[in-house]
């Protein structure tokens, strides 16, 4: 049983595309996470929903549009992707302090 | 600004030696501390915490950290590595609500 599933687990597109990438949660967590880590494997937050709230939106390009239908998924959509977009994109889930993390999504923007 | 620093980026050991990773935060006031663990093209997963109380934390695979409020440190330890902890190892600390900020992570490469 996953607690957090992120699908897909690769991704490989052209600069311009538009994709998504979706996150559910079989915790009964209230929040939920998008991450990105970059190559050199620093992780940053990018965004933050509880109970389908947003509450965290960091410095993050508006191309990336995060929507939670309900608050066990939370998905990222990025349009016109860039060269620099390329990472792995982790999504979280938590209750109480720390979190269960997805097993990421590895995107790459050719 | 507000920071969690792991000082040692790259860490090579042999098996059985003992490990100690640093992490040190900037943030003033009550935190609480994770540290995570990141095996070779896995997810995150989360080794200890610590949100209070005996500033000595368990956790699992034999891994140990100390809180020094006064250091601002969070140190990971382990007495004996194994071929098995080779992976990369971050540091957060939690001070608002729902907002975790993590460390640059340390890739651990343990020798056999």
């Amino acid at each position: 049983d996953t607690a957090v599933s992120q699908t897909p687990k690769y991704l490989v597109t052209q600069m311009g595309n538009d994709k998504s990438i979706k996150c559910e949660q079989n915790l009964g967590h209230d929040t939920m996470y998008w991450y990105k880590q970059d190559s050199k494997k620093f992780l940053k937050i990018m965004f933050s929903y509880n109970n389908k709230e947003l509450i965290i939106n960091e410095t993050v390009p508006n191309r990336f549009s995060p929507k939670s239908p309900d608050k066990a998924h939370l998905n990222l959509h990025i349009n016109s992707l860039e060269l620099g977009d390329s990472a792995v994109y982790f999504c979280a889930s938590s209750q109480e302090n720390g979190y269960t993390f997805g097993s990421g999504t590895r995107l790459t923007v050719v | 600004a507000q920071s969690v620093s792991q000082h040692n980026h790259h860490v090579i050991l042999s098996e059985a030696a003992s490990l100690e990773l640093g992490c040190n935060y900037s943030y003033g006031g009550t935190v609480n501390l994770f540290w995570y663990v990141q095996y070779p093209g896995q997810h995150l997963q989360l080794l200890l915490k610590y949100f209070s109380g005996d500033p000595l934390v368990k956790g699992i695979k034999g891994f140990e950290a100390e809180f020094i409020k006064s250091k601002f440190s969070f140190n990971l330890r382990k007495p004996s590595v194994q071929w098995s902890d080779t992976a990369e190892y971050f540091c957060a600390v939690n001070r608002e609500t729902y907002k975790y900020i993590f460390g640059t992570g340390t890739r651990l490469k343990v020798l056999a």
